[in-house]
Formats: structure tokens, C-alpha cells, sequence
């Protein structure tokens, strides 16, 4: 079946300092990839998104690129802010149909000043 | 995009006692899904709710322990019953717009806390 695995967190950073979550996946066919980002006491909001190889996804200084043959999606900042600090989920999902999207476990992060 | 609004957005609630959240969308959508988020872990499908039939629960959730309500396409009531403290999660209503769309929005949590 299909997943999504994440590394562990709490990833903890001072302010400017370069971001990267690790994301792989595994699944059938071409599915299509996410960040969402959770903060404190609030849903989930989709942060960025590709959906074919090759594809960057970008948002609010925030970068992913999917990469296929490393079957990876790794989250990227260059330089991360106090309010960065969230929980930040990676997953995957199929258009069409059904499919209800398959999420990692969530990778913590806290940004100190 | 769509807007999802929750209520309540929190309560604390009595062992054996049931708790119903709303869940509001400010526009039509064809699939709306209810997670459950226990402390530090992922998100876990309770059940898809499609407006006009049943609910489609996942495997280890029961129409009796969690009973959905989809009278139309703006909105949906998940009921937490006879409660325990296993229970204590963070609730969210999550929508797409269509069926064709693998895009999904989330509202902002219930968060519920059984003592």
C-alpha cells in the first residue's frame, strides 16, 4: 500500500537558520505530493504542492521538489522565521476517484529567536 | 479554496457523555471527511461523509461510537457517544470540492478532552 514517512522530530533551529524536513513516499502510478502545515491550535492548511516529476512546489519561502527516482519530497527554507514554528505533514494523493490522501506523521518544528 | 468552520472549538467533557461538532463550509462540496489527531500523532480517517448516503467508516470506527449527519453540501455533525478518555483528540472536518479534485481543506479542530 501506499506511505508517506517523515523524519522525526522536534527539528529545533534559531532564526535564519536553513530548513529541510525529509519526506519519501512510497507508492503505485504518479500520485500527486503535499505540505501541510498545522499551528498551533489551528487545522491543517495546504502549504505547497507538485504534481508530476521534476515539479517545485513553492510558498512562503518554502520549497519541495519531487523527485522520482529518490521517490522524495524533502520540505526546504532558507532561512526560517519564529513563525515558522508548526507542525508540518507530508503526503500524497491520486486525482480522481476516492482516494483519500495518505499523511506522514507529522515533523515538529520549533524556531528560537 | 473553501472556508470550514468548527464548533465547538473545544470542550472538556464527562466520561459517558456525548458531544456533537458542527462542521460549516462556505460552499458547495461534494466529499467531506471527519479525522481524529491524537496528541503528537498523524492524522487518522474516522469516516467520508458524501451527502446522500451513509457514511463510510474506516476500519476500527463504528457508526454507534461515532454516528455522522450529512443533511446537505455546506454541512456535516460528527457525534463523539458515551465517551472515555480515550477519546480526548483534536476533531477535524476536512472537504474537497470535487471528485475529481485531490485537493483538501481542513477546518481548525475541535479539540476535546474527557475527564
Amino acid at each position: 500500500g501506499n506511505s508517506v514517512t517523515q523524519m522525526e522530530g522536534p527539528v529545533t533551529l534559531s532564526e535564519e537558520a536553513f530548513l529541510t524536513i525529509n519526506c519519501t513516499y512510497t507508492a503505485t502510478g504518479y500520485p500527486s505530493l503535499f505540505w501541510y502545515v498545522q499551528y498551533p491550535g489551528e487545522g491543517l492548511q495546504l502549504l505547497l504542492k507538485a504534481t508530476k516529476a521534476d515539479d517545485k512546489g513553492s510558498n512562503k519561502g518554502f520549497e519541495a521538489t519531487y523527485r522520482k527516482e529518490t521517490t522524495s519530497f524533502h520540505l526546504e527554507k532558507g532561512s526560517v522565521q519564529v513563525s515558522d514554528s508548526a507542525v508540518y505533514f507530508c503526503a500524497l494523493s491520486y486525482s480522481g476517484g476516492s482516494y483519500i490522501p495518505t499523511f506522514g506523521r507529522g515533523t515538529s518544528l520549533i524556531v528560537h529567536p | 479554496s473553501a472556508v470550514i468552520s468548527q464548533k465547538p472549538s473545544r470542550d472538556i467533557c464527562q466520561r459517558g457523555t456525548s458531544l456533537t461538532i458542527q462542521c460549516q463550509v462556505d460552499s458547495q462540496v461534494t466529499m467531506m471527511f471527519w479525522y481524529r489527531q491524537q496528541p503528537g500523532q498523524s492524522l487518522t480517517l474516522i469516516a467520508t461523509a458524501n451527502q446522500g448516503s451513509e457514511a463510510t467508516y474506516e476500519s476500527g470506527f463504528v457508526i454507534d461510537k461515532f454516528p455522522i449527519s450529512r443533511p446537505n453540501l455546506t454541512f456535516s455533525t460528527l457525534t463523539v457517544s458515551n465517551m472515555s478518555p480515550e477519546d480526548s483528540s483534536i476533531y477535524l472536518c476536512s472537504v474537497r470540492q470535487g471528485v475529481s479534485s485531490y485537493e483538501q481543506y481542513f477546518g481548525p479542530g475541535t479539540r476535546l478532552t474527557v475527564t
